[in-house]
């Protein structure tokens, strides 16, 4: 089975322009979740999605949203970037039926905003 | 949700056990515990989960205290490929927690040959 991909593995960006993260769950998966990677900061929780519908959101500001497509794949969108926003963007798939736990997490998306 | 606590960093010799110990004084009744671990210029991968008795898969054991007050999580033979940074994680059961993990700053695990 294919692990979760993410794409653009690298991306270049200047202040306030606006970005756009994508994510293909395991395939089966229904459940995708966005972490936000920096040395600051560690991972931090940004959304969870599930069926199309956000389950969970983290603590972000407005700027910072996403969406889920019926095939369960994931995009997530940064507006407005600003230098704080440069990381490395995870995003995870998990099955989300019968009480799993694991979480599978893609080799993430590297942000610069310069 | 709940905090845990882990060193820093810890060292290992290649082929020798390592003991990774997390504390958790605040963990609920129904917080599972679990292991992540993040190779260098990788995402974070699963370890193990537990939630009360101890646990072994095929990459780990994870063993429990009894007032669920702490926990160590077992390699049994440390290799160079588990030099990595190693997550303890407290997880709510059930509603919308599922999806969401809050991961602390972790130990860092380094390997010697």
């Amino acid at each position: 089975k294919a692990g979760v991909t993410q794409t653009p593995r690298y991306l270049i960006k200047t202040r306030g322009q606006q970005v756009t993260l994508s994510c293909s769950p395991i395939s089966g998966h229904r459940s995708v979740s966005w972490y936000q990677q920096t040395p600051g900061q560690g991972l931090q929780f940004l959304f969870e999605y599930f069926s199309e519908t956000q389950r969970n959101k983290g603590n972000f500001p407005g700027r910072f949203s996403g969406r889920q497509f019926s095939n369960s794949r994931s995009e997530m969108n940064v507006s407005t970037l600003e230098l704080g926003d440069s990381a490395l963007y995870l995003c995870a798939s998990r099955i989300s039926t019968g009480g799993s736990y694991e979480q599978y997490f893609g080799p993430g998306t590297r942000l610069t905003v310069t | 949700d709940a905090k845990t606590t882990q060193p820093n960093s810890m060292e290992s010799n290649e082929e020798e056990p390592v003991h990774l110990p997390c504390n958790h004084s605040t963990i609920s009744g129904t917080d599972y515990i679990h292991w992540y671990r993040q190779l260098p210029s990788q995402g974070p991968e699963y370890v193990i989960h537990g939630l009360t008795s101890n646990v072994n898969n095929r990459m780990a054991s994870l063993a429990i205290a009894e007032d669920r007050k702490s926990s160590t999580l077992i390699l049994h033979r440390a290799t160079l490929r588990d030099a990595a940074v190693y997550y303890c994680i407290l997880r709510a059961n059930g509603g919308t927690s599922y999806g969401k993990l809050t991961f602390g700053q972790g130990t860092i695990l380094t390997v010697h040959p």
